[in-house]
């Protein structure tokens, strides 16, 4: 089955420190893509860091960067020096090659505490 | 760029009704896709649309239909609307060659 778990529905993290949301997905493609999006009580669904799964290097943008183990088909996402701004729904999802479907996990929520 | 636009924003329709959504990708975009989102189910692929055609669905009964025009806008069509419909429905848009989609503010629907 494509699926993709996300095991914490909610997540809280001090202002400025680091944490780390987990996601595990399913596939028998061999070249896809991953990604991590953000949906601020706005509803606006932001990207926030793609992986290319033949890329052995892990993603980084600005604070955010990704642990990609491909063998264990696990996908998580590290927000180092929490903001306010970050508060938000994070959704992991990945993409097949023919990039015509996503699949979606159900979502972390994350709670900045000032 | 402009982003990834959606009208209407707020929909009230009442069960046994049909409702049109509209979306407007990004210029130059030829995919579009389009998402329910439900508190318990998260985001559930409707289906995709490339140059006009359907490239793929999702497990969605008959009622929800949609259809891409030369210019690359989309609707989605949901008839004989039930409480169940009651959802955000987001559009996402991507450019050919590559992967990210870039998503709409969705259109929140209510059957009452």
């Amino acid at each position: 089955a494509q699926t993709v778990t996300q095991s914490q529905p909610e997540m809280s993290v001090q202002e400025a420190e680091t944490v780390t949301l987990s996601c595990t997905y399913d596939t028998s493609e061999s070249d896809y893509y991953l990604f991590w999006y953000k949906q601020p009580p706005s509803r606006q669904m932001i990207l926030v860091i793609r992986q290319e799964a033949y890329k052995q290097q892990n993603a980084t943008e600005n604070r955010f960067s990704v642990n990609f183990q491909k063998a264990a088909k696990s996908f998580s996402l590290k927000i180092s020096d929490s903001q306010l701004g970050d508060a938000a729904m994070y959704f992991c999802a990945w993409t097949a090659s023919t990039g015509n479907q996503f699949y979606f996990g159900t979502g972390t929520s994350l709670t900045v505490i000032p | 760029k402009a982003g990834v636009t959606q009208t209407p924003r707020y929909l009230i329709k009442t069960r046994g009704q049909q409702v049109t959504l509209s979306c407007s990708p990004i210029s130059g975009h030829r995919s579009v896709s389009w998402y329910q989102q439900t508190p318990g189910q998260g985001l559930q692929f409707l289906f995709e649309y490339f140059s006009e055609t359907q490239r793929n669905k999702g497990n969605f009964p008959g009622r929800f239909s949609g259809r891409q025009f030369s210019n690359s806008r989309s609707e989605m069509n949901v008839s004989t609307l039930e409480l169940g419909d009651s959802a955000l429905y987001l559009c996402a848009s991507r450019a050919t060659n590559t992967y990210e989609q870039y998503f709409g503010p969705g259109t929140r629907l209510t059957v009452t």
